[in-house]
């Protein structure tokens, strides 16, 4: 469905360069999550917010920043990418703040660093 | 932190057979077990899911049962079909703001 949208689908870039990758959803929820995948890692959570200019870590925020101006926008910047930021990105949002409700996510940006 | 297992990595059943894959957890304070289910090159979709409160859950084929002394809860396909072939990963709260923890994910195959 439409109601979480990433971009851009794939990036190349090379490393020192300052790339950024955005996530917008319709949905109004008030939760947003970063999650980078890699092959025998799983999906792990870089950075996450509970509302618009609320930010924390997740399990790897090295190298990441992230900004929340607006309730809809989360977007995910690299500042000097590095090889080993190499991998798949998705963002997902959650409607509220109990955490027995679902995550739904982007169809995710694939990221190159050479 | 939350740390998941997941078990096996890879799973091959024959078609109209059953797949069980297993996870555990080691924060007790967790109290939601999502499973989601990925195509190759698709975003991860949510199948089922299951709150500390409740002890098995079924839709239609797939089912997950939780053990929340023992801290593992397991995803259930019955009568697999060529369309399950994907990967399922499970998780569990956990992460910061409870942000999901994943397991390692486990190839399903399913052989006609």
């Amino acid at each position: 469905d439409a109601g979480i949208t990433q971009s851009p689908r794939y990036k190349i870039t090379e490393t020192g360069r300052q790339v950024t990758l955005m996530c917008h959803q319709t949905w109004s929820h008030s939760y947003m999550f970063w999650y980078r995948q890699d092959l025998g890692h799983g999906l792990r959570l870089i950075y996450y917010s509970a509302a618009a200019d609320i930010t924390d870590k997740g399990e790897v925020p090295d190298g990441y920043v992230v900004s929340r101006s607006k309730t809809e926008n989360f977007p995910l910047t690299l500042e000097s990418a590095t090889r080993s930021q190499t991998s798949v990105y998705f963002c997902a949002s959650r409607q509220g703040a109990n955490s027995n409700q679902p995550q739904h996510f982007g169809d995710g940006t694939r990221l190159s660093i050479l | 932190g939350e740390n998941v297992e997941q078990h096996p990595s890879t799973l091959s059943v024959q078609e109209g057979d059953s797949a069980v894959i297993k996870c555990t957890y080691s924060d007790s304070a967790s109290n939601y077990f999502p499973w989601y289910k990925q195509e190759l090159g698709k975003r991860p979709q949510l199948i089922i899911d299951i709150r500390s409160n409740v002890g098995e859950k079924k839709d239609q084929r797939i089912a997950v049962t939780l053990n929340k002394t023992a801290k593992h809860f397991s995803l259930h396909i019955t009568e697999t079909q060529p369309e399950d072939s994907a990967v399922y990963f499970c998780a569990a709260t956990g992460g910061g703001a409870d942000g999901l923890t994943f397991g390692k994910g486990t190839h399903l195959i399913i052989q006609p």
